[in-house]
């Protein structure tokens, strides 16, 4: 198993220009979040999904859409990005109904983001 | 809302002396806590969970009800532990993990 991919792995943009990243996960989790990772911030949520096709906010929305018509993907969208979205962001999923698994997340690699 | 804190942002120790790495939660049900690594520019992976009452690399973490802390020992460091450790809570009901804002571990040689 692959576990959590994310794709891509660097990436810089001008201000106002948009990207997504890809999130996949091959586990049958249910659960799939977006977290970006900044000095002495920590880990903070921008969005998460429950299941294929729904989404919800997290702590940090502003600025990100996120889309999962899959199950095991997770896209995250910056329309317009800005010098404040610089950052790692993480994706992770967690629990699979069929294999009764725990909460414990699984992370992807991480997509490093300068936008200039 | 459930809260997580990490004290320390940076924990500095030489090679072969205890460590511990501070957890307190504001909770007031049955929570469920982790602990997760993450070394040098890797993802984050899952350490410990207090549920599991393991010992993982040397780590230990008991979960005191108490005084609502989930403190993360070793008795005697190693370079190799040097990284940043967050502290998770889950509660129950909830998908979603309250984080702390992490630690990270310099163990000198």
């Amino acid at each position: 198993n692959a576990g959590v991919t994310q794709t891509p792995k660097f990436r810089v943009l001008k201000t106002g220009q948009s990207m997504t990243l890809l999130c996949a996960q091959d586990m049958n989790h249910e659960y799939m979040y977006w977290y970006r990772q900044d000095p002495g911030m920590g880990l903070r949520l921008i969005h998460y999904s429950v299941g294929e096709g729904t989404t919800a906010k997290g702590e940090v929305p502003d600025g990100y859409n996120v889309s999962r018509l899959k199950k095991q993907n997770f896209l995250l969208g910056l329309e317009s990005a800005a010098p404040s979205q610089t950052s790692v962001y993480f994706c992770a999923s967690s629990y699979s109904l069929l294999a009764g698994g725990g909460y414990e997340q699984y992370f992807g690699p991480g997509t490093r983001l300068t936008v200039t | 809302a459930q809260r997580v804190t990490q004290p320390e942002k940076l924990l500095s120790v030489f090679k072969g002396a205890p460590v511990e790495l501070k957890c307190n939660y504001s909770y007031s049900g049955s929570p469920e806590l982790f602990w997760y690594v993450q070394y040098s520019r890797q993802r984050l992976q899952l350490l410990l969970r207090h549920i599991s009452r393991e010992s993982i690399k040397g780590f230990t973490a008991d979960l005191n009800k108490g005084e609502t802390s989930f403190h993360l020992k070793k008795p005697f460091a190693q370079e190799e532990d040097s990284a940043m450790y967050y502290c998770a809570l889950r509660t129950g009901g909830s998908y979603i993990p309250t984080f702390g804002r992490g630690t990270s571990l310099i163990v000198h040689p």
